[in-house]
C-alpha cells in the first residue's frame, strides 16, 4: 500500500490557468505538508498543515491555496499558473511536526507552457 | 530564519570508498537534524537523523555527527555501493511543529 500518494504525477497547462494537485497519506498521520523542488532540487517548503489547521505559510503568492478537508487529505489549488511555477511539487505526511520522520510523496511534475 | 547550507554540490566516489558530506546551520535553537536520500523520480527518504543531546549515531554503513558548538554536522557513508548513488539532503528544525529547513543538496555518484 501507498504510504503518500499523489495525482496527478504529471501535469502539463498553459500560463493563466487553475490547476489542481490531491494528496492522501494513509498512514494516520497528523500534519501534512507541501513542499516546491526546483530544477536545482532546491527543496523549499510552502504550507504545513495539523490536524486541518494551517500551521506554516512561508511567503507563498497568494495565487497557491492549500485546503485540507480531513487530517489525512491535503490538496494544492494554483490560480494563474506562471512559468515560474513549473517544479516538482512533494507532499509529505509526519506523525507529529518538524522532529519526526517525513515521508513523501512521489512528487508531481508541472509543467507551465 | 534557519539557513543550512550543504558541501559539496556533487561527489565522485569508487565503490567501496567512503562519503562525506557537510551542512552547517545558523539557528542555535535548531535541536533535530536529518538527512535524506532521493533516488532519481522519487520522493526523498529519510536514512538517519541526530538530535542535539547525541554528538554520533551509526546505522550500519551510516554515520552522521553532530558538532553544536561549531554548529555543523556531517553524513559519513563507507564501503560505498551503485546503490548509494542519489541526492543527499540534510536539514534541521528547532522541533514542535516548527518547519524543518532543507540543505541544497548534495548528488553523489558511486562509480563501479
Amino acid at each position: 500500500d501507498t504510504a503518500v500518494s499523489q495525482t496527478p504525477k504529471y501535469l502539463v497547462t498553459q500560463m493563466g490557468n487553475d490547476k489542481s494537485i490531491k494528496c492522501e497519506q494513509n498512514l494516520g498521520h497528523d500534519t501534512m505538508y507541501w513542499y516546491k523542488q526546483d530544477s536545482k532540487k532546491f527543496l523549499k517548503i510552502m504550507f504545513s498543515y495539523n490536524n486541518k489547521e494551517l500551521i506554516i505559510n512561508e511567503t507563498v503568492p497568494n495565487r497557491f491555496s492549500p485546503k485540507s478537508p480531513d487530517k489525512a487529505h491535503l490538496n494544492l489549488h494554483i490560480n494563474s499558473l506562471e512559468l515560474g511555477d513549473s517544479a516538482v511539487y512533494f507532499c509529505a505526511s509526519s506523525s507529529a511536526g518538524g522532529e519526526n520522520e517525513q515521508y513523501f510523496g512521489p512528487g508531481t511534475r508541472l509543467t507551465v507552457t | 530564519g534557519e539557513n543550512v547550507e550543504q558541501h559539496p554540490s556533487t561527489l565522485s566516489v569508487q565503490e567501496g570508498d567512503s562519503a562525506v558530506i557537510k551542512c552547517t546551520y545558523s539557528d542555535s535553537a535548531s535541536n533535530y537534524f536529518p538527512w535524506y536520500k532521493q533516488e532519481l523520480g522519487k520522493g526523498p527518504q529519510l536514512i538517519i537523523d541526530i538530535r542535539s543531546n547525541v554528538g554520533e549515531k551509526k546505522d550500519q554503513r551510516i554515520a552522521v555527527t553532530l558538532n553544536k558548538t561549531a554548529k555543523h554536522f556531517s553524513l559519513h557513508i563507507t564501503e560505498t555501493q551503485p546503490e548509494d548513488s542519489a541526492v543527499y539532503f540534510c536539514a534541521a528544525s528547532r522541533g514542535g511543529y516548527q518547519k524543518v529547513t532543507f540543505g541544497t543538496g548534495t548528488k553523489l555518484q558511486v562509480i563501479p
